[in-house]
């Protein structure tokens, strides 16, 4: 079972902020949030992830709360190319016992970008 | 450049097949899987292997089988006990230690049993 829960759709306009929620009430204090996101028939591609800090990539910003149990993705600026499934993970990140064989893949949330 | 690949991208199967999914990377990296995708579904683990010589069953293991000879290599067996294969099967790869421990995703081989 995914250890995440997304809303199933968003949409959003070219050019404003796209803002994508993740609830993870029950994540261990050394579980990541990784963000992937996946364009119709490719593989996903990494966005960006963090342990409780919030985290800025060239891609997107990760914003954590501080009792860790949700985090929110960020797009600043939304292009069309942006349209895709983007997925929230938990993991441990480090060490073997941290292999993607614990990190479950939800459905994820379909974020529309229109012009 | 340093990458992950599935070949070959799109392939057909005949019922009671067995048919071999190939996947190579050159990231140096520990961990390898394979996922299975189905229509509006999220991604279903199959199986995974942290080290060369040794692989765990996911959580639809049943018809499909691995191995893992080389670091580089990871193939997926998909075999005629496998009662409903047609599905898209993504690779990844992760490096276990270090700073950067994100997944490395192929592009994908669409499977299609006629």
């Amino acid at each position: 079972d995914a250890k995440t829960t997304q809303p199933p759709s968003m949409d959003c306009a070219e050019g404003r902020a796209a803002n994508l929620p993740c609830n993870h009430s029950t994540i261990s204090g050394n579980e990541y949030v990784y963000w992937y996101r996946q364009i119709h028939s490719q593989g996903p591609q990494y966005i960006i992830h963090g342990l409780k800090n919030n985290e800025t990539n060239e891609m997107a910003s990760l914003i954590i709360t501080e009792d860790r149990k949700s985090s929110t993705l960020i797009l600043p600026h939304a292009t069309l190319r942006d349209t895709a499934v983007y997925y929230c993970i938990v993991r441990v990140a480090h060490g073997r016992g941290s292999t993607l064989g614990r990190l479950y893949f939800g459905r994820g949330t379909q974020l529309t970008v229109w012009p | 450049d340093g990458g992950i690949t599935q070949s070959p991208k799109y392939l057909f199967r005949k019922e009671g097949q067995n048919v071999t999914l190939s996947c190579e990377q050159n990231l140096n990296h520990d961990a390898m899987y394979w996922y299975r995708q189905d229509p509006g579904q999220g991604l279903r683990l199959i199986y995974y292997s942290q080290i060369v010589n040794d692989f765990q069953k996911g959580d639809i293991a049943e018809g499909y089988s691995v191995s893992r000879e080389k670091k580089e290599s990871f193939p997926l067996t998909v075999t005629s006990a496998q009662k409903n294969p047609t599905a898209f099967y993504l690779c990844a790869s992760t490096q276990i230690q270090g700073r950067n421990t994100e997944a490395f995703f192929g592009q994908g081989t669409r499977l299609t049993v006629v």
